[in-house]
């Protein structure tokens, strides 16, 4: 199972918004709309985001929402606030009770 | 507190075995999914396992299938992974994460709603 694909970085000066695909395949975001979104600060576990494509948790601002066209899903953040800079990673259901993670993208808030 | 905390991480030589545990608290661990992922140094994530709240549903990821064996034991709320034959490639930090839905299965996936803060695999000789 190849991890699906994220660009390496992004970036957006506070207040402004930034948006990170994640592509892959018509087996895993293309069939399934079981995409999840993780937030990764340095040194810590990794922090669910965005399930089911555009679902947030509790406690998971508003500013973060989710959307999938075809292959490719995208994670939007709104209002970027100076702790929103992280790694974050797609996650695709794959079929046959197996995941696939993206390849990271690093926002960084200028 | 809903915590989910690692242990058994350690150095292991190239082709012998290290058995991990995950002890959960503050949720009731059968009624969920669980999994391990690990995370490389300085790569990204990658799922290695997952384990139905019942245990009849077993899934590995092509990269350890045949050399891992996750199983759980509800009554001690914990998880484990057996790792066997290990690889150089093997070394990361391993994460237990709890799946969203509260059905025990993979399925409806909810993402994985709560992570340890992981053990640490180094395998070298």
């Amino acid at each position: 199972q190849s991890a699906l694909t994220q660009p390496p970085s992004a970036s957006g000066s506070p207040g402004q918004s930034v948006t990170i695909s994640c592509t892959g395949t018509s087996s895993d975001v293309g069939y399934y709309n079981y995409v999840s979104w993780y937030q990764q600060h340095p040194g810590k576990a990794p922090k669910l985001m965005i399930y089911e494509v555009s679902k947030r948790p509790s406690g998971v601002p508003d500013r973060f929402s989710g959307s999938k066209s075809g292959n490719t899903a995208s994670l939007t953040v709104s209002g970027l606030q100076a702790e929103d800079e992280a790694e974050y990673y797609c996650s695709s259901y794959a079929g046959s009770n197996n995941y696939v993670f993206g390849t990271g993208t690093k926002v960084t808030v200028l | 507190e809903v915590q989910l905390v690692e242990s058994g991480g350690g150095l292991v030589q190239p082709g012998r075995s290290l058995r991990l545990s995950c002890v959960a608290s503050g949720f009731t661990f059968d009624d969920y999914a669980m999994h391990w992922v690990r995370q490389a140094p300085g790569k990204g994530l990658e799922w290695v396992s997952g384990i139905s709240w019942n245990s009849e549903s077993i899934a590995y990821a092509d990269s350890v299938k045949g050399r891992f064996t996750i199983s759980r034991d509800n009554a001690k709320n914990s998880l484990y992974v057996q790792m066997n034959s290990l690889r150089a490639e093997d070394m990361a930090l391993y994460y237990c994460a709890k799946g969203g839905d509260t059905s025990g299965f993979f399925l409806p996936d909810h993402g994985f709603d709560v992570w340890g803060q992981g053990t640490t695999v180094t395998v070298s000789s």
